[in-house]
């Protein structure tokens, strides 16, 4: 099983700055890694794909990089939606999923 | 636009056993894979297995083998999920989620989730 890693567990953000997340996989998973928003109450909301593509209907202010075990979403300029638990996945092997992420209001 | 809209709440006995489904419409149910994700109260996600619904072809992550069947009716396109022999670690919200293809990959759709909650 491919072990999935996020840090940090929580960051705190102003609105309108920059938040910076990060992803480590315990092996290569190439570029096969999504990102996922999961507000209070809702299920998860797939963001990027294949680690910088964004899904339909996301703003640009979401982007993501990296590949092979290293990977990072970057939100631009936070708005107050954006505030939320980010989950990163694998599926280069059957899916394993980090233990997320909050993103809160500093 | 895929939608998934999943069965209702649950409070199961622990040792009982659970059901949930979850059916699709808006896409080409033969063309997904579906799977089953769970979320415990403040944890994070958790993949439980797929099946292919024109295959009938099921694999389920090591946590759950022996205790998880899922099954999927393709003429309804109804993706249905049971776990056996409930105990209280498996309260969780139980979410179906859907991606194309067969081999692994991101889950395009969410189900709204089931709330299934183990106690005595």
């Amino acid at each position: 099983e491919i072990v999935m890693t996020q840090s940090p567990a929580t960051v705190s953000v102003s609105p309108g700055e920059r938040a910076t997340l990060s992803c480590r996989a315990s092996q290569s998973v190439s570029s096969k890694l999504a990102w996922y928003q999961q507000r209070p109450g809702q299920a998860p909301r797939l963001l990027l794909y294949g680690a910088s593509t964004r899904a339909t209907g996301i703003p640009a202010r979401f982007s993501g990089s990296g590949s092979g075990t290293e990977f990072t979403l970057t939100i631009s300029s936070l708005q107050s939606e954006d505030f939320a638990v980010y989950y990163c996945q694998q599926y280069n092997n059957w899916p394993t999923f980090g233990q997320g992420t909050k993103v809160q209001i500093k | 636009q895929v939608q998934l809209v999943q069965s209702g709440a649950e409070v199961k006995k622990p040792g009982s056993s659970v059901k949930v489904s979850c059916k699709a419409s808006g896409g080409t149910f033969n063309s997904y894979s579906v799977s089953w994700v769970r979320q415990a109260p403040g944890q994070g996600l958790e993949w439980m297995g797929r099946i292919i619904p024109v295959l009938g072809a099921a694999y389920y992550a090591q946590n759950f083998q022996g205790r998880v069947t899922i099954t999927a009716d393709k003429f309804t396109s109804t993706a249905y999920m049971e776990l056996r022999s409930l105990r209280s670690e498996d309260t969780a919200v139980y979410y179906c989620a859907i991606w194309a293809g067969y081999s692994s990959s991101r889950f395009d759709y969410w189900g709204q989730g089931t709330l299934v909650t183990v106690s005595s």
